[in-house]
């Protein structure tokens, strides 16, 4: 099984919506993290968490939300969708400053 | 505020060829930096990660390398296969707290 898993894989969702993607890991990490990839961009962070208690905002928060249910589950909330937040949403996972480890992707599109 | 960048934007070579891929960033007070590939429509894989004390690290066919005075890194790929085709990633840290700013990429294509 994998070690940081995201659902769903695919979504696709109208303007207005409210949308949540979830993270699981099995690696026991304290740290957990939420990017968008959008092409000419690169990866961006949206929040980050360093551990239950700790949510932070990354870059790109407004428009979003997250809740850090367990130290193994992260989600990600889009209250309403909008066209602009169609992207690929990448869940991440790290123990202190050691390297991060992806999950598979979680790709949006909002019409 | 960090900024990476990763130039060119794209790389096709043919198979056999030993390559350099480049990182520069704009902070040396760097925490420590790596290297991920990136595969179509998937998520990131780490290859490397150099800390700030280290010069240099090795994986296999993979050497990076880290000169934090002059703000750059190198991947390099020897023997470059088909299979070594995607996009190569740098980011860095800038501190133990601090969140990884990642690089565009280089999407590397390895020819037959």
């Amino acid at each position: 099984d994998a070690d940081v898993t995201q659902t769903p894989r695919n979504r696709i969702t109208k303007t207005g919506k409210r949308i949540m993607l979830e993270c699981s890991q099995t690696k026991g990490h304290d740290r957990m993290y939420w990017y968008r990839q959008d092409p000419g961009l690169g990866l961006r962070l949206i929040y980050y968490s360093f551990d239950v208690k700790d949510i932070n905002k990354g870059e790109i928060s407004d428009g979003y939300s997250v809740s850090r249910q367990a130290q193994a589950k992260f989600s990600l909330s889009l209250e309403s969708a909008i066209p602009n937040q169609t992207a690929l949403y990448f869940c991440a996972t790290g123990q202190g400053t050691d390297t991060q480890y992806f999950g598979p992707g979680t790709r949006l599109t909002v019409l | 505020k960090q900024e990476v960048t990763q130039i060119p934007a794209a790389l096709s070579v043919p198979e056999g060829e030993n390559l350099v891929l480049n990182c520069s960033f704009t902070d040396s007070a760097i925490y420590n930096l790596q290297w991920f590939r990136q595969d179509p429509g998937k998520g990131l894989t780490s290859l490397l990660l150099i800390q700030s004390s280290q010069r240099e690290q090795t994986s296999g066919r993979l050497n990076a390398s880290l000169d934090k005075s002059s703000g750059r890194s190198t991947l390099y790929i020897a023997a470059s296969q088909p299979g070594d085709s995607a996009t190569y990633l740098c980011a860095v840290r800038t501190g133990a707290n601090s969140k990884l700013t990642f690089g565009k990429g280089i999407t590397l294509s390895v020819r037959p």
